[in-house]
């Protein structure tokens, strides 16, 4: 039963400190999404990466987050430094979605992995 | 920009109850996914719907994609406390080469037994 993996599945911080959340995709899925969850702004899109490439960050506050894909079964995301305001529930997602995006198609669905609770003190 | 609009935000039904959801969105989907969440999870994957009109049903949940694939429905009949969670609608954006997912602000649904 393939699944998305998410560690930590809980981490409490101080203010100012870094912050890497790791993410391993379902193997032999092509992309990877990277969301937040807070009670006030639901899901939002921070990153999206197809084939390792970064399509789509522009949910992501650059000053303070980076995304990356080192290889293809593993996928980070960073904050530093942290702030409380970063408190939320992040997940990870991966997909297949055809090379050639556009028209029809069948496979956008996501799967999305346990998530990271994160709490900046 | 599209977006996604679903109703209503929060529900609370007596078990045994019927509960609608409804999603709107402000441009054609060429499909729409619905999600669910339990306290405390993870969004998991239920459905896709692909065609104009096209009606889906697993045991007493039934979905629907409008005519104009514009909107969606989920309804479930009978509801059960396991129903319980919050359920997401969301659809398709391209941007550039980018294809993703648009979530709307989903439902929470709440059974009293």
């Amino acid at each position: 039963d393939a699944r998305v993996t998410q560690t930590p599945r809980h981490k409490v911080t101080e203010m100012g400190q870094e912050v890497t959340m790791r993410c391993q995709p379902i193997l032999g899925h092509n992309t990877v999404f990277w969301y937040r969850q807070t009670m006030m702004q639901g899901l939002e899109l921070l990153a999206y990466f197809r084939n390792r490439a970064p399509l789509d960050d522009s949910g992501m506050p650059k000053d303070r987050f980076s995304a990356e894909m080192p290889d293809a079964t593993l996928a980070t995301l960073k904050i530093q430094p942290s702030e409380p305001r970063d408190s939320a529930v992040y997940f990870c997602a991966s997909g297949l979605v055809p090379i050639l995006a556009g028209g029809l198609s069948s496979t956008d669905t996501q799967y999305f992995g346990p998530g990271t609770r994160l709490t900046v003190l | 920009g599209q977006q996604v609009m679903q109703i209503p935000q929060y529900q609370h039904v007596q078990e045994g109850e019927d509960f609608t959801t409804y999603c709107n969105s402000s441009t054609t989907l060429s499909n729409i996914q619905w999600y669910k969440q339990r306290p405390g999870g993870h969004p998991v994957f239920l459905i896709q719907l692909v065609k104009s009109g096209e009606v889906k049903k697993q045991k007493r949940l039934t979905f629907q994609f409008g005519e104009a694939k514009k909107n969606s429905s989920l309804h479930i009949t009978a509801t059960q406390t396991t129903d319980v969670g919050t359920y997401f609608c969301a659809g398709p954006k391209l941007t550039g080469s980018a294809r993703q997912l648009t979530f709307g602000s989903g439902t929470q649904l709440t059974v009293l037994p």
